[in-house]
């Protein structure tokens, strides 16, 4: 079955660190990668998405992925995180298969930083 | 674009009432999405249309849930007799579908408190 897993649930870093979130993924066929970003009451937004071409897939908010089909990897990346990049983070895979049309998602990782 | 928009953003219910949210897509996007999320987790996919039709729903979906998309515009989503388990937010999604990968853009979602 299609699933995602992120396996950090809670990470902290400093104002400036650099930070990578790890996304692992399933899904049989060619996929469809995506990360968001949710606000605390609030709904989802788009950071970037991956359908193909170049595996380093560029997002807003100085915001990086890199999709790794030999290890089913989407880590998110971003050389230095600001203070308004807490939020929570959620990778998704699309099941687009035949007359599905849902997204997977993990459970998350909730970034803090530190001052 | 004015995004997509979802109304009421709360509501607080007693167990055994009906209620109905809205979802107001982005204009012209064909596919319309309702996740579920409860706290912690990341939103799990409820059901969706292609312009009016209801093209798949999740087991998720119980007898009690209902939604429509009456000519292919705005959606709705029916909760009968609620109940305590029901408390999540509900989540509108809506994308332009086209051949190959397409992006899901989130509504500010709907907080449903069942006392």
């Amino acid at each position: 079955a299609q699933s995602v897993t992120q396996p950090d649930i809670h990470i902290t870093v400093s104002e400036g660190a650099s930070l990578e979130l790890r996304c692992n993924y399933s899904y049989g066929a060619t996929p469809y990668l995506f990360w968001y970003v949710q606000s605390p009451g609030q709904g989802l937004q788009l950071l970037l998405k991956y359908f193909s071409g170049d595996t380093l897939v560029q997002g807003i908010k100085g915001f990086e992925a890199e999709f790794k089909r030999s290890q089913s990897s989407f880590n998110l990346r971003k050389p230095s995180v600001h203070w308004s990049d807490a939020a929570e983070y959620f990778c998704a895979v699309a099941n687009y298969g035949g007359s599905q049309g849902n997204l997977i998602f993990g459970k998350g990782t909730k970034l803090s930083v530190k001052p | 674009d004015t995004g997509v928009s979802q109304n009421p953003r709360h509501k607080i219910t007693k167990r055994g009432q009906n209620v109905t949210f809205r979802c107001d897509p982005i204009s012209e996007h064909n596919r319309l999405y309702w996740y579920r999320q409860t706290l912690g987790q990341g939103p799990e996919f409820l059901t969706y249309f292609q312009n009016e039709a209801q093209l798949e729903k999740s087991r998720l979906l119980s007898d009690r849930f209902s939604a429509e998309r009456p000519k292919g515009s705005f959606s709705t989503l029916e909760i009968q007799r609620t109940e305590q388990g029901d408390s999540a937010m509900y989540l509108c999604a809506s994308s332009l579908k086209v051949a190959g990968g397409h992006e899901q853009y989130f509504g500010p979602g709907t907080r449903l408190t069942v006392t």
